[in-house]
C-alpha cells in the first residue's frame, strides 16, 4: 500500500467547492490511472496518463478534471459535483500500460 | 463494449474447503487477466496475473485461463476466514499499435468463509 499514496483519505465537499485528489507513486512506474468506485458498481476507468500524456478519458464529465505534472504524482480536481459523484476514488500506477496494476488506498468523497 | 462478468454471491465456503471463483469476459482478443482482492473499505491488492491458458499457482492460489471458453478462474484452497472478502477479476486488452486499453472490471464475487 506505501508504494501509491492517496490524499485525503476522506473528503465531504458540497456542490459549490473545489477541491483536489493526490495521488503519488514511488514505484518509478509510468502510467497513472483515476477510478472510480461507486456502490454495487464495478470499477470504472476515468482517466489514463502514459508518460505524462492523457492517453484516455472515459467521457468523464467535465467537472473532473486531471493534471499529472510528472509521473509520479496526479492530481484530480474537483468542481461543481453532484451527489451522485460521492464515490471512493482510487489512483494506480503500472510500469507501462501493459503491465500489472497497483492501486492507492483510495479517497472516499460524500458531496453534499 | 466490453463486459466482464462475475457472479456476485456471496458464495460461502467452509474454512479449509476449495473457495472457486468464476469469471468470463466478452473481448476475445484480451490477453492479460488479473485477480484483486478487496477488503470492505480497503482499496483492491493484486492477488494473481495470468497470461497464458492453463494454471498458474502461487501458494493457496490457482488461477485457471481458457481462452478458447473466455473463462478465468480462481481456486483458493485451504479456505481461511482472512480470505473473506470480494474477488475482482479485471482484464486487460491489448491491441496491435502497441496501444493499451484500460482494465475493465467485474464487479465483484462476495467470499465468505465460515469458520
Amino acid at each position: 500500500e506505501t508504494g501509491v499514496t492517496q490524499t485525503p483519505r476522506h473528503l465531504v465537499m458540497g456542490m459549490t467547492n473545489k477541491k483536489s485528489l493526490k495521488c503519488e507513486q514511488h514505484l518509478g512506474h509510468n502510467a497513472m490511472y483515476w477510478y472510480k468506485q461507486s456502490a454495487k458498481k464495478p470499477l470504472e476507468l476515468m482517466f489514463v496518463y502514459n508518460f505524462k500524456e492523457q492517453t484516455e478519458n472515459n467521457s468523464v464529465p467535465s467537472r473532473f478534471s486531471p493534471e499529472c505534472p510528472n509521473s509520479s504524482h496526479l492530481f484530480l480536481h474537483l468542481h461543481t459535483l453532484q451527489p451522485e459523484d460521492s464515490a471512493l476514488y482510487l489512483c494506480a500506477s503500472s510500469q507501462d500500460r501493459r503491465e500489472t496494476q497497483y492501486f492507492g488506498p483510495g479517497t472516499r468523497l460524500l458531496v453534499l | 463494449q466490453k463486459e466482464v462478468e462475475q457472479n456476485s454471491g456471496p458464495l460461502s465456503v467452509p474454512e479449509g474447503a476449495i473457495a472457486s471463483l468464476n469469471c468470463t469476459y466478452s473481448d476475445r482478443v484480451s490477453q492479460s487477466f488479473f485477480w484483486y482482492r478487496q477488503y470492505s473499505g480497503k482499496s483492491p491488492e493484486l492477488i494473481m496475473s495470468i497470461y497464458s491458458n492453463g494454471d498458474k499457482e502461487d501458494g493457496r492460489f490457482t488461477a485457471q485461463l481458457n481462452k478458447a471458453s473466455q473463462y478465468v478462474s480462481l481456486l483458493i484452497r485451504d479456505s481461511q476466514p482472512s480470505d473473506s472478502a470480494t474477488y475482482l477479476c479485471a482484464v486487460l486488452t491489448m491491441y496491435s499499435g502497441g496501444g493499451a486499453d484500460g482494465l475493465t472490471f467485474g464487479k465483484g464475487t462476495h467470499l465468505i468463509i465460515q469458520p
